[in-house]
């Protein structure tokens, strides 16, 4: 079965730091496809980037940035230069197919960022 | 740009009610999920539909439960007889393609139910 783990439960970070989300993976799949959301306090799940497990270059979009190491499972989240509407929980979660056209998405448990002024 | 909306944003219940989430997927979209998040825990897969079917329910997704595209628009998830643990935000999401591979589910705000 696929998991996701997110080991840091929350995370203080100075403002315009640049602040890295940790996300490991486990799958015996060779195709599959990672994604980071953000979740404000209101509530609303965002997309933030996504890796394809062949994808050649790690993903990037705007200040959000993806370390995807394979070899060792691992697809963290890098923002740069934060601010303090950054602060959000995080998830990171793993395409799980079910079927050629259909997914579900698996979840970890999320990381609460905190950007402190 | 398009987004999927719920409504409503909360919803409280008595114990034993039936509810309805509503949701309106992106338009050009063919596949629609709901998600719950039951406060401080994991988000949690509960069905996704297509093509007028369910094509895949986690164990969550027992007989009080179903799921409705009534119209060409909304998509919504019914809980029969409500419980105090279906408390949860309850994530409606949407994508297109038919390619597994290359695709991203969009979430839509979430409708928050509260069961007393």
């Amino acid at each position: 079965a696929q998991k996701i783990t997110q080991t840091q439960p929350g995370m203080f970070v100075q403002e315009k730091e640049a602040v890295t989300l940790d996300c490991t993976y486990d799958t015996s799949d060779q195709s599959y496809g990672l994604f980071w959301y953000k979740q404000p306090s209101s509530g609303e799940m965002i997309f933030l980037i996504y890796q394809g497990s062949y994808d050649e270059q790690n993903a990037t979009e705007g200040r959000y940035s993806l370390n995807f190491q394979k070899a060792r499972k691992s697809a963290n989240l890098v923002i740069s230069a934060s601010q303090l509407g950054d602060s959000a929980m995080y998830f990171c979660a793993m395409r799980e197919v079910y079927m050629d056209s259909n997914y579900q998405l698996i979840w970890g448990a999320g990381t609460k960022l905190i950007i402190k002024p | 740009e398009p987004e999927v909306t719920q409504t409503p944003s909360h919803q409280v219940t008595q114990m034993g009610q039936e509810v309805i989430l509503r949701c309106v997927p992106i338009s050009n979209h063919l596949y629609f999920y709901w998600y719950r998040q039951i406060l401080g825990q994991k988000v949690e897969f509960l069905v996704s539909f297509y093509n007028n079917e369910i094509s895949e329910k986690s164990e969550i997704f027992d007989d009080q439960f179903s799921v409705e595209r009534p119209d060409g628009s909304n998509f919504t998830l019914k809980i029969r007889s409500t419980k105090l643990e279906d408390s949860a935000m309850y994530f409606c999401a949407s994508r297109t393609s038919r390619l597994a591979t290359s695709d991203t589910q969009y979430f839509g705000p979430g409708t928050r139910l509260t069961v007393l």
